[in-house]
């Protein structure tokens, strides 16, 4: 079964430490993404990867960058951890939407379980 | 520039009772639409997609969506609601289709059913 695969489901770490989320996919897609959420926000775009060493920032990149060395993985940093980037972030990959099969449901975003992050 | 609108926060409803979730979208041009749907504790699982093929969409769980163009809509649809589909469900769009597609994703809906 073919997955994305988000390192820890849950952390906790103190102020101004320097975080890293790890995603990793399988699926050999070309994008992939870091989103947050947040109740009542739904999801926001940090920043997103469409090929190796390529990167875009998306709607709220500010107090994160992100490595993507390797295809299939995709680091979120969090270089000085504040109290208002505890949140739950999300990892998620796709393919290029043209080259799809028409086999539903392969295709879209496919989303990691998740990390759960709390800064103290 | 793309956005998705899904008024209200939350949408209770009986077991057996139709499900009725809302999403309006904005695009300059023609958009991919999509649903997903989080239980708790999970990350997000693809409900359907809408890709510019048939304007009705069918999907998992018995839910499906209607793309009308003229109302810039995409509601999502079930005839009978299940306990099993309490979650919070999210409307999602997507203008490109090359290398840089990025999904813009609503505030979310939570779904409660009622015995």
């Amino acid at each position: 079964d073919v997955k994305v695969t988000q390192s820890s489901r849950y952390l906790v770490k103190r102020t101004g430490e320097k975080v890293f989320l790890e995603c990793v996919q399988d699926m050999d897609h070309e994008n992939m993404f870091w989103y947050r959420q947040d109740p009542g926000l739904g999801l926001r775009l940090i920043y997103f990867s469409y090929d190796v060493k390529m990167k875009e920032k998306g709607d709220i990149p500010e107090g994160y960058s992100v490595s993507r060395e390797k295809k299939e993985r995709f680091s979120l940093i969090l270089e000085s951890a504040s109290t208002n980037q505890t949140s739950m972030y999300l990892c998620a990959s796709s393919s290029l939407i043209g080259q799809e099969t028409v086999v539903w449901p392969r295709g879209g975003y496919t989303f990691g379980s998740g990390t759960r992050l709390t800064v103290v | 520039a793309q956005s998705v609108t899904q008024l209200g926060s939350h949408v209770s409803v009986s077991e057996g009772a139709l499900v009725l979730l809302r999403c309006n979208y904005s695009s300059s041009v023609p958009p991919y639409l999509f649903w997903y749907v989080q239980y708790p504790n999970q990350g997000l699982q693809l409900l359907l997609k809408y890709t510019s093929a048939a304007t009705l969409v069918k999907g998992i769980n018995g839910f499906e969506a209607e793309f009308k163009k003229s109302e810039t809509s995409f509601h999502l649809t079930k005839p009978s609601a299940h306990m099993r589909d309490a979650a919070e469900y999210f409307c999602a769009v997507t203008q490109s289709t090359g290398a840089n597609s990025k999904l813009t994703f609503g505030k979310g809906i939570t779904l409660s059913v009622r015995p």
